[in-house]
C-alpha cells in the first residue's frame, strides 16, 4: 500500500533564504505526485504535479520539486522565500494501488521570518 | 466561473443534530469528493463519487452519508452529529473518474468549518 510521509511538521526560514520541504512516498507502481498549498483560512490550491514526464517539475510562485525514484522522494524547493509563501503544504501521491485516489501527507507548515 | 461552491461556510451544531453540507461544481467534472481536515492529520477522504450515479466509501465514512444528486452536486449528511465530527470539510472535484492523467487535478471548495458541541 502506498503512503506519504512529510518529514517536518514545521519549517521556519528567513525571508530571502531557500526553502526545502521534504516528502517521501511509498508506491508499488509509477506514481503521480502532487504538492498542494493551503494559505490560512483558505482552500487548497495545486502547486505542481509529477506524472512521469520530466523529473524536475516547475510549479507556480517559483516552487519546484524533483522526483527521485531511487530515494522515493519528491522534495519541494524554492530559491528565495517570500512572506507570502507562509502557508501549509501537502504532498500527495496517487497510483494504481490506491485505485487512483489521492493519499495525503500530514502537511508541513512553512513559517517565514522577516 | 465559480469552480466548486460549498455551503455553509460555518455551522455550529449540538450533539445529535443533523445537517447537510452542500457542494456544487460548474466545471463538468465527473468525480467529486468529500474530505475532512483535522490538525496534524492532513486530509482524509470521507466519501467520493467517481461518476454520476456512484458513491464509494473513503478512509473515514462512519457517521456520514452522501448523495450524488446529479453531475453538479454532491452533498454530505451528518445524521446525528458527534463532537468527533468537529472539523473543516472540503469538497473537491476533478475531471476523470480514475485516471492519474496530468489533467486530473483536484479543484477544491473554500471549506466548511463545523463545530459540534
Amino acid at each position: 500500500a502506498q503512503s506519504v510521509t512529510q518529514l517536518d511538521s514545521h519549517v521556519s526560514v528567513s525571508e530571502g533564504t531557500p526553502v526545502l520541504l521534504r516528502c517521501n512516498y511509498s508506491s508499488s507502481y509509477s506514481p503521480s505526485l502532487f504538492w498542494y498549498v493551503q494559505h490560512p483560512n483558505k482552500g487548497l490550491q495545486l502547486l505542481l504535479k509529477y506524472t512521469s514526464a520530466a523529473t524536475l517539475v516547475k510549479g507556480i510562485n517559483g516552487f519546484e520539486a524533483e522526483f527521485k525514484k531511487s530515494e522515493t522522494s519528491f522534495h519541494l524547493t524554492k530559491p528565495s522565500a517570500h512572506m507570502s509563501d507562509a502557508a501549509e503544504y501537502f504532498c500527495v501521491v496517487s497510483d494504481l494501488d490506491s485505485n487512483y485516489q489521492l493519499i495525503w501527507g500530514a502537511g508541513t507548515k512553512l513559517i517565514i521570518k522577516p | 466561473n465559480a469552480g466548486v461552491t460549498q455551503t455553509p461556510k460555518f455551522q455550529v451544531l449540538k450533539t445529535g443534530q443533523s445537517m447537510t453540507l452542500q457542494c456544487a461544481q460548474d466545471m463538468n467534472h465527473n468525480s467529486m469528493y468529500w474530505y475532512r481536515q483535522d490538525p496534524g492529520m492532513g486530509l482524509r477522504l470521507i466519501y467520493y463519487s467517481a461518476s454520476e450515479g456512484t458513491t464509494d466509501k473513503g478512509e473515514v465514512p462512519n457517521g456520514y452519508n452522501v448523495s450524488r444528486l446529479n453531475k453538479r452536486e454532491f452533498s454530505l449528511r451528518l445524521e446525528s452529529a458527534a463532537p468527533s465530527q468537529t472539523s473543516v470539510y472540503f469538497c473537491a472535484s476533478r475531471l476523470g473518474g480514475g485516471s492519474t492523467s496530468g489533467a486530473n487535478v483536484l479543484t477544491f471548495g473554500a471549506g466548511s468549518r463545523l463545530t459540534v458541541l
